[in-house]
């Protein structure tokens, strides 16, 4: 299987709840890592990164999760907003290099209005 | 995202056409990668330049060649290219100084294949 995976391809959320998506990723020495918002028509966006000497990091209303024990990664998102909607990718540096980055599949989230 | 810009946004060829991707980027990044998006696949890196030379090569068939003349600048050139390289093509840059620092994407070039 591939080294970074999600555990839900899809997540559908009411506008004002929370939003928490996961990540697996299978390489412990993976030492940085990202997540990106891709909406319709556009490229990969940063959100957020954290790096393996971190186990919380928090942006505005997106906080990233890091759990090295069972390698496990997940973006939280507070009172999601319909523009939300979109796919969203954790992507590793698995390369032992800032440049080599292992995408996922991404998990589309869709907010209801 | 106005940091990288890739043109041009939508691209049909036929398989016997040549043509180029342009990748633009102004965020004074010392890094670019080409990346190949197919439906339902994660992002495929295909080639990486640092400081303009090229320091990976993701097993990319011969009829996909990049160029980068400058830190700033980034092209594919395309020849003879197969009905199963329609995909979006997306173009990153990131500072390679210093500790990890994340890739910026442009919003890609959409290449469809006759």
């Amino acid at each position: 299987g591939e080294s970074v995976g999600l555990h839900l391809p899809t997540l559908s959320v009411q506008e004002g709840d929370n939003s928490i998506i996961n990540c697996a990723y299978s390489n412990s020495a993976s030492d940085y890592f990202i997540w990106y918002k891709q909406e319709s028509g556009k490229g990969p966006q940063f959100i957020i990164d954290i790096r393996s000497n971190m186990d919380k990091r928090q942006g505005q209303r997106v906080t990233v999760l890091l759990n090295k024990t069972v390698k496990h990664l997940s973006l939280q998102i507070a009172a999601t907003q319909p523009g939300d909607s979109a796919v969203y990718f954790c992507a590793e540096n698995s390369g032992g290099s800032n440049y080599k980055l292992t995408f996922g599949k991404g998990t589309l989230l869709t907010v209801n209005p | 995202e106005t940091g990288v810009t890739q043109t041009p946004r939508h691209l049909v060829m036929g398989m016997t056409n040549k043509k180029s991707l342009k990748c633009e980027q102004h965020l004074g990044h010392n890094a670019m990668y080409w990346y190949k998006q197919s439906a339902k696949k994660p992002l495929e890196l295909m080639f990486v330049y640092n400081f303009k030379e090229q320091t990976e090569n993701n097993s990319v068939p011969s009829r996909f060649s990049p160029e980068c003349p400058n830190s700033s600048h980034l092209f594919l050139h395309l020849h003879t290219l197969q009905p199963e390289d329609s995909a979006l093509y997306l173009c990153a840059s990131s500072n390679r100084q210093g500790s990890n620092q994340p890739q910026h994407f442009g919003d890609g070039t959409r290449l469809s294949i006759l």
